[in-house]
């Protein structure tokens, strides 16, 4: 049972779009949502993460936009560029839990 | 501070064969966990160690696969009799407090059994 749904599985923009990637949690017990980038031969890097008392959390150009009713989030990044280029995973879990639930990937290619 | 090592990067078995994937956390860590991801697919959790105990291994295999954090040394993730579904990416990371929102991943072990 995949306790994250993450969509879309890859994305292609131009340098400057700006990339929306969505997922969907099932445990409304979660209370901490994080994005990794996951560049290719590299381990994932924690991005960004959000908790459910606040609907958008931004740090620098990405933005989390949260959605506790719908049990929803997504990751923007802003001004994309190509050195963006990346999977990003989103997870899932419960302060003081012992694993986080990750979604599949989204793997994300920035044109120059 | 290094961050989460993890060796060897790329491990080529053939089936039947052990395959031992070494970590070492980051200073001040002792806390272990070691994430499975299968291609195409994101991580998934395997096992959680603190030093010396196995804390949660709710996600690993039943049979083949265990997973040590000795006193002294690196966390071992072991698998015995390998087969080609095995073949994945081995994901460590570690974290001070033993939470997982605060755990910091290594680069992988890319295992490939043939």
């Amino acid at each position: 049972q995949q306790q994250v749904k993450q969509s879309p599985q890859s994305l292609i923009v131009q340098k400057g779009g700006i990339p929306i990637i969505n997922c969907a949690y099932e445990n409304t017990a979660f209370d901490y949502f994080p994005w990794y980038q996951q560049f290719p031969g590299k381990g994932p890097a924690l991005l960004i993460a959000i908790r459910p008392d606040v609907s958008e959390k931004k740090e620098g150009r990405f933005t989390i936009s949260f959605n506790k009713s719908a049990k929803q989030f997504s990751l923007h990044i802003m001004d994309s560029q190509p050195g963006d280029s990346a999977t990003y995973f989103c997870a899932a879990t419960l302060t003081g839990a012992n694993n986080l639930f990750f979604g599949t990937g989204t793997r994300l290619t920035v044109i120059p | 501070n290094a961050g989460v090592m993890q060796n060897p990067r790329h491990l080529v078995r053939r089936r039947g064969q052990e395959a031992r994937l070494r970590c070492s956390p980051m200073k001040g860590h002792s806390h272990v966990y070691w994430y499975r991801q299968l291609p195409e697919e994101g991580l998934k959790f395997m096992v959680y160690l603190q030093k010396e105990n196995i804390i949660d291994e709710s996600g690993m295999p039943k049979e083949r696969f265990s997973a040590e954090f000795p006193k002294e040394g690196p966390s071992i993730l072991r698998i015995q009799q390998v087969v080609r579904g095995d073949s994945a990416a081995y994901f460590c990371a570690s974290s001070p407090l033993g939470t997982a929102t605060e755990a910091f991943f290594g680069q992988g072990t890319r295992l490939t059994v043939v």
